[in-house]
């Protein structure tokens, strides 16, 4: 199975900083990749699909980029409702498999 | 706005069979493109893709938990089920419903809410 490795898997930031998680695939994936934000002790949420393509209602200040096994996920200008735990999932292949998740904190 | 929700018990006792159903509501489980699938989250861990189905009740599962994985569907009642034996205390988790978009390996939006699962004697 392809496996996804997040990094870092914990960062912390200030309010209005430009905040970037990667998330590397073992095998080159394209761009079958999305991201979702977890707040504490809520729901997973869709962020990003297509590796780039932004859901709809999702502020811009996400954004994704990347293809084949290096992805990011980039928040230009952090604000305090961005706490949460981010995941990136791959869907190129079965099984989907997740990153084991990173954890961002407001310094 | 589509909505899912997980209903089942809380707390199954080690070997039994866990066993969960999704209601969808707001939208047709016979849509075309979507497949239905299942995610658990470990407390304080990350996400585990279980399974997934279409309406026709075509299944694909994590091969990892295939052996004991059942994943049906019921149209008439909008809504699809998992079912888990020989539970142990590692199958402790919250488990999501969700749809899958962009076909059986899609991303998942949106989610019901989670329920809770305990194993415990």
């Amino acid at each position: 199975d392809i496996q996804m490795t997040q990094s870092p898997s914990s960062l912390s930031a200030s309010v209005g900083d430009r905040v970037t998680i990667t998330c590397r695939a073992s095998q080159g994936i394209s761009n079958y990749l999305a991201w979702y934000q977890q707040k504490p002790g809520k729901v997973p949420k869709l962020l990003i699909y297509a590796a780039s393509t932004l859901q709809s209602g999702v502020p811009s200040r996400f954004s994704g980029s990347g293809s084949g096994t290096d992805f990011t996920l980039t928040i230009s200008s952090l604000q305090p409702e961005d706490v949460a735990t981010y995941y990136c999932q791959k869907y190129n292949s079965a099984p989907v498999t997740f990153g084991q998740g990173t954890k961002l904190e407001i310094k | 706005q589509l909505q899912l929700q997980e209903s089942g018990p809380g707390l199954v006792k080690p070997s039994e069979t866990l066993s969960l159903t999704c209601t969808v509501s707001g939208g047709s489980i016979s849509s075309s493109s979507y497949y239905w699938g299942w995610i658990r989250q470990p407390p304080g861990k990350g996400l585990e893709w279980i399974g997934n189905i279409y309406y026709t009740g075509n299944t694909y599962y994590n091969p990892s938990l295939k052996s004991r994985v059942t994943i049906s569907v019921d149209t008439s009642k909008n809504q699809f089920s998992l079912k888990l034996s020989s539970v142990t205390a590692a199958d402790t988790a919250v488990y999501y419903c969700a749809r899958q978009v962009a076909g059986s390996r899609g991303w998942f939006d949106p989610w019901g809410q989670g329920t809770l699962v305990t194993v415990s004697s």
